[in-house]
């Protein structure tokens, strides 16, 4: 697609439900990015995709979550018994590896609020 | 370390210049960025530096890097109602993920009449 997209774009939920949120990245883009922003905070980086694989999970904050990619292109983010403390935007960016120099392209985020 | 530090808020008048500025603390630093994010939107790329550089002019931003005091300022001039929005900085260090993005907490610009 011509931007990153990412879908749904609003999400409330109800505290111990689970969510998925999806993200298609720049066709033809490698690399793939999860990052969360809460209110009044920078961007938190939570996981990063090399095609289907996720060399860095570093960021992710507990077990219940959980990211895979499929086809080099689509990524879903799924948080499992999701708590109050995880709402917060979620942004999805993807870059080619080797213009990775150029920054990433993000997508418009998902808004996910746990009630 | 990884921390990237920016002041929360800047308010300038139209037409004047805004100063943005950031500090971080990792020396091996290689790319740093300024990305602009308005009201329900992602981040865009604004412009970025390499770090063996001082200075980048693109039309109306300025980004002017000091390494030895790891400083990194963004200038707009002519400020218009339409930059505000929320600035991040952010930086990329060589090796582990090979291109992750480390970004400040970001400053929110409001420009008034």
């Amino acid at each position: 697609g011509a931007g990153v997209s990412q879908s749904p774009s609003n999400k409330v939920t109800e505290k111990g439900k689970d969510v998925e949120l999806r993200c298609d990245p720049i066709s033809g883009h490698t690399a793939l990015y999860w990052y969360r922003q809460s209110l009044g905070q920078g961007l938190e980086f939570l996981i990063y995709f090399q095609g289907n694989s996720a060399p860095d999970k570093s960021g992710l904050p507990s077990d219940r979550f959980s990211a895979e990619r499929t086809g080099g292109s689509v990524s879903t983010l799924t948080i499992q018994r999701t708590q109050q403390e995880d709402s917060a935007v979620y942004l999805c960016a993807s870059s080619f590896v080797s213009q990775v120099n150029y920054g990433y392209t993000f997508g418009s985020g998902t808004r996910l609020t746990v009630v | 370390g990884e921390d990237v530090e920016q002041s929360l808020f800047l308010s300038v008048r139209e037409g004047d210049s805004s100063v943005i500025n950031c500090t971080y603390t990792d020396s091996s630093s290689t790319y740093l960025y300024w990305y602009k994010q308005e009201p329900g939107a992602g981040l865009q790329l604004l412009t970025y530096i390499f770090s063996n550089m001082d200075m980048k002019q693109d039309q109306r931003l300025t980004v002017l890097l000091n390494k030895k005091d790891k400083h990194l300022s963004l200038r707009i001039a002519d400020t218009q109602t339409g930059d505000s929005a929320i600035y991040f900085c952010a930086e990329s260090i060589p090796g582990g993920t090979a291109s992750k993005l480390t970004f400040g907490t970001g400053t929110r610009l409001q420009v008034t009449l």
